[in-house]
């Protein structure tokens, strides 16, 4: 079966210094990886996908991806009290599959 | 671009009567659509995939009967809620891919 495990949270992180989100998959023929940000109430927004090992920056955030270890992380930098949100982890085997989501990381920003 | 739209966002009906939900993407067309379900402080659910022109593809325990599906166009796919009751009460939510999926903004169901 397929799964994408991370931590539940809350992670606490003082407004201004990096948040770090990680995330695992079972699936070794995964082939896209997303990272989602869903505010309370709110429906989730794609913030950042990654195909290639290695590291992808956009902004603030950068994916990082090992396909050998079956790791995807999130870093957000100079983080702000409005990244406060739950950070969804997804994966996806191939093009037309469905996405498979992890349960998702609260991320909490201390001002 | 890749904007994706709901209508309702929100409605409120009584217990046996049927609600219909439409998912639009607005800037591109989308072969495929999928919906989910998401309870509070739960993770999303998937309840079902669907492709234009053809049947939705429900997950495990999802009843295809009660959550009708129809993908009419590569714009337009719309759920119905037949029957509701209030443990139907949730946040819907479709997605479309482009090729990545993008959400829409959701639809709140309370069946009182």
């Amino acid at each position: 079966q397929k799964e994408v495990e991370q931590n539940s949270g809350p992670l606490s992180v003082p407004e201004g210094a990096i948040a770090s989100l990680n995330c695992t998959y079972s699936d070794r023929g995964s082939q896209s990886f997303f990272w989602y940000r869903q505010y309370s109430g709110k429906s989730p927004e794609l913030i950042m996908f990654i195909y290639s090992n290695g590291d992808k920056e956009d902004g603030r955030f950068t994916a990082q991806l090992n396909k050998a270890s079956q790791y995807v992380s999130l870093l957000i930098r100079d983080s702000q009290p409005s990244d406060s949100a739950t950070y969804l982890c997804a994966v996806k085997v191939n093009r037309d599959d469905k996405i498979i989501f992890g349960k998702g990381t609260r991320l909490h920003i201390l001002p | 671009g890749a904007v994706v739209s709901q209508h309702p966002s929100w409605v409120i009906c009584k217990s046996g009567t049927s609600v219909k939900i439409e998912c639009r993407s607005l800037d591109f067309q989308a072969t495929t659509m999928f919906w989910y379900r998401q309870f509070p402080k739960q993770s999303l659910m998937l309840m079902a995939t669907s492709n234009e022109g053809s049947k939705a593809t429900y997950e495990q325990g999802v009843e295809k009967d009660k959550f009708l599906i129809n993908h009419a166009s590569l714009t337009l796919s719309t759920l119905t809620v037949t029957s509701a009751h209030p443990e139907d009460s949730s946040f819907y939510i479709c997605s479309a891919s482009h090729p990545e999926q993008y959400f829409g903004p959701g639809t709140r169901l309370t069946v009182t």
